[in-house]
This record gives structure tokens, sequence and C-alpha cells, in this order.
């Protein structure tokens, strides 16, 4: 099974900041998703992306295949960016998602 | 909206009810997933489909049974659940049920058993 882990696990930041989530995993992967739950529970799909970096908005998404690692960008963060950041990487031999804990982040105003 | 229509909401229950879960998708999906979400756990797999066929069952309780009738359709039906399967249960489909297709997900269902 692919162990998927995040930090930090909770991250408190002040509006305006430039954020950095980071994901590792065990396994070598075909692309590894990043997610955003709100208080609701709702869940959006931010990023799939198996090299390099990709760009969305504020939201920026790096991984390197090497070193098995993934970090999630958001620069000039808001209060909105407020939510829940999950990692996600396909388990070993099966190609089904294994989830990280999760990111806590709270911007405050 | 996120394309994928989840219901009900919230959901109380005792044990020895029976009770459905419905997930609703017009995306074009052919893969279909139920994910349960346990307080400071992660999103945990149960069951995936793809064209109508249960391709993984993640060792799920028979309590849990899921039915999907069309690629546009799932369902969860529930029988004698137990107080530790209180958690928020969510849908998700995407394009195939490869780990390099995005997937969409519901608002979930909060479930809470008495």
């Amino acid at each position: 099974k692919n162990e998927v882990e995040q930090s930090p696990q909770n991250l408190t930041a002040q509006e305006g900041e430039f954020i950095t989530i980071n994901c590792s995993y065990s396994v070598g992967i075909s692309a590894l998703h990043w997610l955003q739950q709100h208080p609701g529970g709702g869940i959006v799909s931010l990023f799939m992306l198996s090299s390099g970096k990709k760009k969305h908005g504020r939201l920026i998404a790096t991984i390197n295949i090497q070193e098995k690692h993934s970090s999630l960008h958001i620069t000039a963060s808001h209060p909105r960016d407020s939510a829940v950041y999950i990692c996600a990487g396909p388990s070993f031999g099966n190609e089904k998602l294994t989830f990280g804990t999760g990111t806590r982040l709270t911007i405050i105003p | 909206e996120t394309g994928v229509t989840q219901t009900p909401r919230h959901l109380v229950m005792g044990m020895t009810n029976k009770k459905s879960l419905k997930c609703e998708q017009h995306l074009g999906h052919n893969a279909m997933y139920w994910y349960k979400q346990s307080a400071k756990k992660p999103l945990e797999l149960m069951f995936v489909y793809n064209f109508k066929e249960q391709t993984e069952n993640n060792s799920v309780p028979s309590r849990f049974s899921p039915e999907c009738p069309n690629s546009s359709h799932l369902f969860l039906h529930l029988h004698t659940l137990q107080p530790e399967d209180s958690a928020l249960y969510l849908c998700a489909s995407s394009l195939g049920d490869g780990s390099n297709q995005p997937q969409h997900f519901g608002d979930g269902t909060r479930l809470s058993i008495l």
C-alpha cells in the first residue's frame, strides 16, 4: 500500500502570506492528486500531476518524481482559502487512490 | 455545483433501521466510487464501479450493500449499522477507474448512528 504523508497537519497564517503544504509518498506513482475539502464536506479536485508544475490562479502544485514529493503553494492567501487540503496517490499494485490525512489551513484576515 | 449530487445530506438512523444513500452524476463518467471519511482519518475507499460492474470492494462489512443500476446512479444500502459507522460518506465519479483520472466528488451524506 502506498503510504501518503502530509505536513503540516494544521497551518494558520495571516491573509496575504505564501502557503506551502507538503506531501510525500512511498512508492512510484502515475499521478498525484491535490484536493480541497471545505467545512461542509464537499471535495473539489484541484490538480492531478505526474511531473513538473501546474498553476491555476493563485494555486501552484509541483512534483519531484525522484524524491517522491509534491508541494501545494498558495500565493497571496485569502480567508476563503481556509479548508482542508488533501493529497492522494495510487496504492502499490492497485490503481486506486490512497489519501493523506489532510492539512487544515486557516487564513486569518 | 460539482456535477455529482448526493442525497440525503444528513441522515440519523438507529442500529436496526434500513436506509439508502443515493448518488447521481450526469457528467458522462463511467466510474463511480463510495468513500467513507471518519473524524480525523483519511478518506477510505469502500467500493468502485466501472460501467456498472463492481471492480473494487475494499473489505467492507456486508451491512453496507452497494448497487449501481447504470453508470449515472449509485446507491449504498445500509442495514443494522453500528455506532462506529457514523461518518461522512462521499460519492465520486470519474471518466475511467484508473488513478490518472480526476475524480469529481459530491458534498457527502453525514450519517449518524444512534
